[in-house]
């Protein structure tokens, strides 16, 4: 079974600090999303990756880096947390274009930051 | 820009009844992806039906199917025999192209089964 997990459940961080999701991956996938998630709002992407040290703006990559030095593994980097990035951030990955089965994406159980 | 647009904030229905939960898009693409996404109360998302554009036939898993009008521009959910288990937020999903692997998703439907 593919297997993407992030760091933590629950985050809890102060107002200015820097923030840091990890997710990884276990089936070799080329691409990797971070989204958000809000009520009424649904999923958000953030940045994606396509392959290694390659990204992407989503629809809302501002406040949000990442990095991708490695293909399992997937950052997202809060660079200055703000009190509206509290939210449920949610990762996925899946096949490269040309595999079967590219079309879906599998999640990780998602964090829940929370910044006060 | 394609958009995504779910109606129905909340539904409930009784175990074992049919239920149907409403998805709309819009694009100007003729060739894409549909999908419906469940996330169940521990959060962790899977993908639960897809539907290729240009298939006509509607798609079918177990007791999940879909209804996918193009013209329309509509692609609902419908769930029979419904079970404690489908309890879930259900996701209706666009991508474009799956080359990019992109997905665009609209609000969310939280579905309650009820015993």
């Amino acid at each position: 079974d593919v297997k993407v997990t992030q760091s933590s459940r629950y985050l809890v961080k102060r107002t200015g600090e820097k923030v840091f999701l990890e997710c990884v991956q276990d089936m070799d996938h080329e691409n990797m999303f971070w989204y958000r998630q809000d009520p009424g709002l649904g999923l958000r992407l953030i940045y994606f990756s396509y392959d290694v040290k390659m990204k992407e703006k989503g629809d809302i990559p501002e406040g949000y880096s990442v990095s991708r030095e490695k293909k399992e593994r997937f950052s997202l980097i809060l660079e200055s947390a703000s009190t509206n990035q509290t939210s449920m951030y949610l990762c996925a990955s899946s096949f490269g274009s040309g595999v079967e089965g590219s079309y879906e994406q599998y999640f990780g159980p998602g964090t829940r930051l929370t910044v006060t | 820009a394609q958009t995504v647009t779910q109606s129905q904030p909340e539904m409930s229905v009784q175990e074992a009844e049919t239920v149907t939960l409403s998805c709309t898009y819009d694009t100007s693409e003729n060739n894409y992806y549909l999908f419906w996404y469940k996330q169940p109360p521990s959060r962790q998302m899977i993908l639960v039906i897809r539907q290729e554009a240009y298939k006509q036939q509607n798609a079918t898993e177990n007791r999940f199917s879909v209804n996918f009008q193009k013209a329309a521009k509509s692609f609902s959910l419908k769930i029979s025999d419904s079970q404690l288990g489908d309890t879930a937020m259900y996701f209706c999903a666009f991508m474009k192209h799956v080359n990019t692997g992109k997905l665009i998703f609209g609000q969310g439907t939280t579905l309650q089964v009820k015993p």
